[in-house]
C-alpha cells in the first residue's frame, strides 16, 4: 500500500539553525500539506501546495518559513532561524485532490527538537 | 475566525456505542472531516461530509447538518483498539486549507 514517508524522524538542532524537513508524497497525489503538532497539542495546519505553488497558509508560516517540491517526489518545510517554540511533530500530508472524499494521507511524521 | 469544538474526553466500554459531536464557525466551509490518532503516531483519515447526512463506513458513521454547522462521529461495536483521539477538521472552500479542532480523548474500557 503506498504510504507518505519522512526523513528524519527526529532532528535536534540549536536556536537559530535552519533544518530542512523532507516528505516524499505518494506518487500519483498532486497535493500536499504541512502541519504541525505541539506534544499533546492539536495538529495546525500550515501550508498546502498545489501545482508547484502555496495553495493557502496559514498565520504561523511567516517568513520564516517556506516549502519546496525541488524534483518529481520530494516536498520539503525549511524552518530559518530556529526557535525554542518551534519545537514539534511536523506532518507531511498528501492528497489526490481536495474537496472530493479529501482524504489526506499523513506520514509518520518528524519530530524537531530545539535546543 | 474559525473555530471549533470537541468534547475533550469520552469514556466507553467495549461494545458499546459512542458518538462525538463537533460544532463549529468558519468562513468558507467546504466539508467536515474525522481522523483517529493513536499515542506517538500520525493522524488517520476517517470519514468526510460535504453535504447533509450520514455518512457510513463500517463501524463508523459520520453526520453533518450544515445548516447547524454541527457534526458528529458515531462509533459502533467499541473495541479497545478505538482508545485514540479523534479530531474533527473543517476544510475551507476549495478544500486546501484543513483546520483541525482540539481532539476528543475516548478512552475504552473492558
Amino acid at each position: 500500500e503506498p504510504e507518505v514517508t519522512q526523513t528524519p524522524s527526529h532532528q535536534v538542532t540549536q536556536m537559530g539553525q535552519e533544518v530542512i524537513l523532507r516528505c516524499v508524497p505518494i506518487s500519483n497525489h498532486l497535493y500536499f500539506y504541512w502541519y504541525r503538532q505541539i506534544l499533546g497539542q492539536k495538529v495546525e495546519f500550515l501550508v498546502s501546495f498545489y501545482n508547484n505553488e502555496i495553495s493557502e497558509k496559514s498565520e504561523i508560516f511567516d517568513d520564516q518559513f517556506s516549502v519546496e517540491r525541488p524534483d518529481g517526489s520530494n516536498f520539503t518545510l525549511k524552518i530559518r532561524s530556529t526557535k525554542l517554540e518551534d519545537s514539534a511533530m511536523y506532518f507531511c500530508a498528501s492528497s489526490e485532490a481536495p474537496g472530493s472524499s479529501n482524504e489526506q494521507f499523513f506520514g509518520p511524521g518528524t519530530r524537531l527538537t530545539v535546543l | 475566525g474559525q473555530s471549533l469544538e470537541q468534547p475533550s474526553e469520552v469514556t466507553a466500554v467495549e461494545g458499546a456505542i459512542v458518538q462525538i459531536n463537533c460544532t463549529y464557525q468558519t468562513s468558507g466551509f467546504y466539508g467536515l472531516s474525522w481522523y483517529q490518532q493513536h499515542d506517538g503516531g500520525a493522524p488517520t483519515f476517517l470519514s468526510y461530509n460535504a453535504l447533509d447526512g450520514l455518512e457510513e463506513t463500517g463501524r463508523f458513521s459520520s453526520f453533518l447538518s450544515r445548516s447547524d454547522s454541527y457534526g458528529y462521529l458515531l462509533l459502533q461495536e467499541l473495541q479497545m483498539k478505538d482508545s485514540a483521539s479523534y479530531f474533527c477538521a473543517v476544510l475551507n472552500t476549495g478544500g486546501f486549507k484543513t483546520i483541525f479542532g482540539a481532539g476528543t480523548r475516548l478512552f475504552v474500557k473492558a
